[in-house]
């Protein structure tokens, strides 16, 4: 049974970098799917922010792809998001999920984890 | 960019009725739709996919039609775990998601 589990800062400097990563039990990260950072500002609903395949192939939202990267580590089975120059409207619940194939619906998720954008 | 508008933004239903949620495309996005179900303070669910299929696990009073511009999902007889936030996603385009049909109790 995979398993992905968020992990970061909770807490971060205006301006400054947010860094995730979500890691992977119970399941190779280079099987047929897409791995994905889904965020949920609080009282609000869900936003796509990019996905990756285990090539390091990646697509992004392109309301946010001028700050986004998002990385996989096949030796660690984790993928990471790096968000850039954030700011109080970058506070949300960050959820990693993955796909069953190559079809982007998104039938495993993470706990979520929540990030604070703040001085 | 392809914007998903669900409606109503907000259902007030008793346990056993049938509920019938819209999800509305900008333009066609085939039947490349999904649905889930989120509780509070959890991860969304996957129910439906592909407009029409139901997940793994998702009981069949969970149903989905629809193609091109205009989608619904459908609860046919509501459980008590049922009282949820519903989000359609597509996959046409990029990838988004609407903004949400709350489902609660009345």
């Amino acid at each position: 049974q995979v398993r992905l589990v968020e992990s970061g800062p909770g807490l971060v400097k205006p301006s400054d970098t947010l860094t995730l990563t979500c890691g992977v039990s119970g399941g190779s990260i280079s099987g047929t799917q897409w791995w994905t950072w889904v965020r949920q500002p609080p009282e609000k609903g869900l936003e796509w922010i990019g996905d990756i395949y285990h090539s390091g192939n990646a697509d992004y939202n392109p309301s946010l792809r001028s700050r986004v990267t998002i990385s996989v580590d096949k030796s660690k089975s984790q993928f990471s998001l790096q968000l850039t120059s954030v700011t109080a409207a970058d506070t949300a619940v960050y959820y990693c999920a993955t796909s069953a194939d190559l079809r982007k619906y998104f039938h495993l998720w993470g706990q979520g984890t929540l990030v604070i954008v703040s001085s | 960019e392809i914007v998903l508008t669900q409606s109503p933004a907000s259902l007030s239903l008793s346990p056993g009725e049938r509920a019938t949620l819209s999800c509305r495309a900008s333009q066609s996005v085939s039947t490349y739709v999904a649905w889930y179900q989120q509780k509070p303070g959890q991860a969304p669910r996957l129910l439906i996919y592909d407009a029409s299929k139901r997940a793994t696990g998702i009981p069949a009073r969970f149903s989905g039609s629809g193609s091109g511009t205009d989608f619904t999902l459908t609860i046919s007889s509501l459980e008590p775990e049922d009282f949820a936030v519903y989000y359609c996603q597509q996959r046409t385009q990029w990838l988004s998601f609407g903004g949400g049909t709350k489902v609660e109790i009345q």
